[in-house]
């Protein structure tokens, strides 16, 4: 079975730039998690889709950060602009539905530097 | 709002030594805890799942257990080796929250040979 998918794997940009990260989960999974985690700290959610509709997007910087999820497969996280502190590498997961006691599996991550 | 809190951040152990890893939530309102290992430029792996039901879990060398009341998980891997080497994090779901994990800070080990 093939895990999920994040692309680029590196990203390096200026302050004020826009940047985008891909996510690709797993086959038949209806939910997707973007976390952010900075170095030294735990992944902290960002956005949780269900489907292509969002179920807790309470932490996400909304006048910086926007994500989709069309037709409830892939997802785009999109920094627009970035700052220093986005600094962070975004980790995509995916469960097959969004009840507690379904695992999480994660991406290898996409780690975004801003100089 | 759930806070959880990993202490050390760091740990490094010669190789042979037991790992005691541990955790600490401020709500005890959780459906599970789970704890995951993280590589240098990789994802995270889950490792072990303690539903709140349960005392402890094992896996091999690993040990996890759970005191709900007191809000405190301990990871122990037991004869440590250098492949252990990893950053450690554990993450509870809340019985309000859903499937959301709210994640500790982590522990990064060193296992010296």
């Amino acid at each position: 079975e093939a895990g999920v998918a994040q692309s680029p794997r590196y990203k390096i940009i200026e302050k004020r730039q826009s940047v985008a990260f891909w996510c690709n989960p797993i086959s038949g999974h209806a939910t997707l998690y973007w976390y952010q985690q900075i170095l030294g700290q735990g992944p902290k959610l960002l956005i949780q889709f269900q489907n292509n509709g969002v179920v807790d997007d309470s932490q996400l910087p909304k006048d910086r950060f926007s994500a989709e999820r069309l037709k409830g497969v892939d997802s785009t996280l999109k920094i627009q602009p970035a700052k220093l502190e986005d600094s962070a590498v975004y980790l995509c997961a995916s469960s097959l539905e969004t009840t507690a006691y379904n695992e999480q599996f994660f991406g290898p991550g996409t780690r975004l530097t801003v100089l | 709002k759930q806070e959880v809190t990993q202490i050390p951040a760091a740990l490094s152990v010669p190789e042979g030594e037991n790992l005691v890893l541990n955790c600490s939530f401020t709500d005890s309102a959780i459906y599970n805890l789970q704890w995951f290992r993280q590589d240098p430029g990789k994802g995270l792996t889950s490792l072990l799942l303690i539903q709140s039901s349960q005392r402890e879990q094992t896996s091999g060398r690993l040990n996890a257990s759970l005191d709900k009341s007191s809000g405190r998980s301990t990871l122990y891997i037991a004869a440590s080796q250098p492949g252990d080497s990893a950053t450690y994090l554990c993450a509870v779901r809340l019985k309000a929250a859903g499937n959301k994990l709210t994640f500790g800070g982590g522990t990064r080990v060193l296992v010296k040979p």
